[in-house]
């Protein structure tokens, strides 16, 4: 079936340093969806990107869609505590089910 | 709103044992999945519904069964349950599918010995 492949899987930095996590895929994507899981959490949604080469921020988080449309990033600038959990890409399926990435699971030493 | 709930939060089975998780929204959401998780795994789909009376599998159904009879409720069943089955379960809702976010519930942590 479909699969998207998400790296790094696991990414150490140093609070203040900044992050990203990439979302990529063989196949054109229809929409995709980020979110994020606190450690012993549920996943909660972050956003969604459309649009061709889209980019969208929020606060310290920048959201990229692909101008093909097979990848996706997201980039944290200077990375807070806060910001510790797994970060999921979940682009559309081809059955119109969400279909999750494995997540880049994120440390902040302090 | 208490959103998406799910009931019970840790459940231990011995192998063979049956048991229903429970999971209820109040946001009038048609869409309902069930996915499991594991560790390096992401998220995986169990079986979902498209409406009241509507079930259908996702990735990985075998093993599970589930029921839609109230549009507020999604039951996801295990008739015999196996050491394999041993994750952390998670329901969610939606609006409609895969253009609308998601909203999850706290995940059931079950252990199967």
């Amino acid at each position: 079936g479909q699969q998207v492949m998400q790296i790094p899987q696991y990414q150490h930095v140093q609070e203040g340093e900044d992050f990203t996590t990439y979302c990529n895929s063989s196949t054109t994507l229809s929409n995709i969806q980020w979110y994020k899981q606190r450690p012993g959490g549920h996943p909660v949604f972050l956003i969604q990107l459309v649009k061709s080469g889209e980019v969208k921020k929020q606060k310290r988080l920048t959201f990229q869609f692909g101008e093909a449309k097979k990848n996706s990033s997201l980039h944290i600038t200077a990375t807070q505590t806060t910001d510790v959990g797994t970060y999921f890409c979940a682009p559309r399926g081809s059955q119109g089910n969400l279909i999750f990435g494995k997540g880049t699971k994120l440390s902040v030493k302090p | 709103n208490a959103g998406v709930t799910q009931t019970p939060k840790f459940r231990v089975l011995k192998t063979g044992q049956s048991m229903t998780l429970l999971c209820a929204q109040d946001m009038n959401h048609e869409y309902m999945y069930w996915y499991r998780q594991d560790p390096g795994m992401g998220l995986r789909l169990i079986h979902y519904s498209v409406g009241e009376g509507t079930t259908a599998k996702g990735e990985v159904p075998d093993g599970y069964n589930v029921s839609r009879l109230k549009k507020q409720n999604f039951l996801l069943g295990l008739e015999s349950a196996a050491p394999s089955q041993t994750s952390v379960y998670f329901c969610a809702s939606s609006y409609s599918r895969g253009a609308y976010e998601q909203y999850f519930g706290p995940g059931t942590r079950l252990t199967v010995t």
